[in-house]
């Protein structure tokens, strides 16, 4: 299994273009999120979703958008980039499950210029 | 809202112990997770603990006082590999798998 999977890795976008960050999971786990993580800061959460068709806001939402029309993809998408969004972005998944973990992906590394 | 403090840094040497500290402010407590995450990584889970007392795998082990709003993470026999920044996260509601997550601790291991 691939576990969860982001693309791309590494990216620099210009103030005000838009973009797509891929978030995709092969453990048929029904809960997705979206975390941010600035420098010597801990993770912040931007969208999660319990499951196909239904996301909800976190802490720092704005300047974001998610959808989830399968169990597997919940990609974020960026609407006009500013600086402020320069920071490290993480997907996580994990099963309708109390004790269970927050599985990662790799994380993708956006800068805004 | 939640209130997660840890320390920022802390330094050891190889083959010692180190105790990381958690406290926490919540409107309600359903978990608490410790994460490891290697420079340029994902986090990674360690542990997790919602009763009270202390939980052991391995090298590490965490412990939890929910009356206390306190639970610390203990490695023993550090070795290098172990340096790396600690995470604690707080699931705050049943059925609410949302994290809020400390800024968490670097540990550094000097030969």
């Amino acid at each position: 299994n691939a576990g969860v999977t982001q693309t791309p890795k590494f990216r620099i976008l210009k103030i005000g273009q838009s973009m797509t960050l891929q978030c995709a999971q092969d453990m048929n786990h029904n809960y997705m999120y979206w975390y941010r993580q600035d420098p010597g800061m801990g993770l912040k959460l931007i969208y999660y979703s319990v499951g196909a068709g239904i996301t909800d806001k976190g802490e720092v939402p704005n300047g974001y958008n998610v959808s989830r029309s399968t169990t597997e993809d919940f990609p974020l998408r960026l609407e006009l980039a500013a600086p402020s969004q320069t920071s490290v972005y993480f997907c996580a998944s994990s099963p309708a499950s109390g004790t269970d973990t927050q599985y990662f992906g790799p994380g993708t590394r956006l800068t805004v210029l | 809202g939640q209130n997660i403090d840890q320390p920022t840094e802390m330094t050891a040497t190889e083959g010692a112990i180190v105790q990381i500290n958690c406290t926490y402010q919540t409107s309600g407590f359903n978990g608490l997770f410790w994460y490891q995450q290697h420079a340029g990584e994902a986090p990674t889970f360690l542990s997790y603990n919602v009763l009270d007392g202390l939980e052991e795998k391995g090298r590490f082990s965490s412990f939890l006082s929910r009356s206390k709003g306190y639970s610390y993470l203990l490695l023993k026999e550090l070795q290098m590999k172990d340096s790396a920044s600690y995470l604690c996260a707080v699931r705050d509601q049943l059925g609410d798998y949302k994290l809020s997550f400390g800024a968490g601790t670097t540990v550094t291991v000097r030969a």
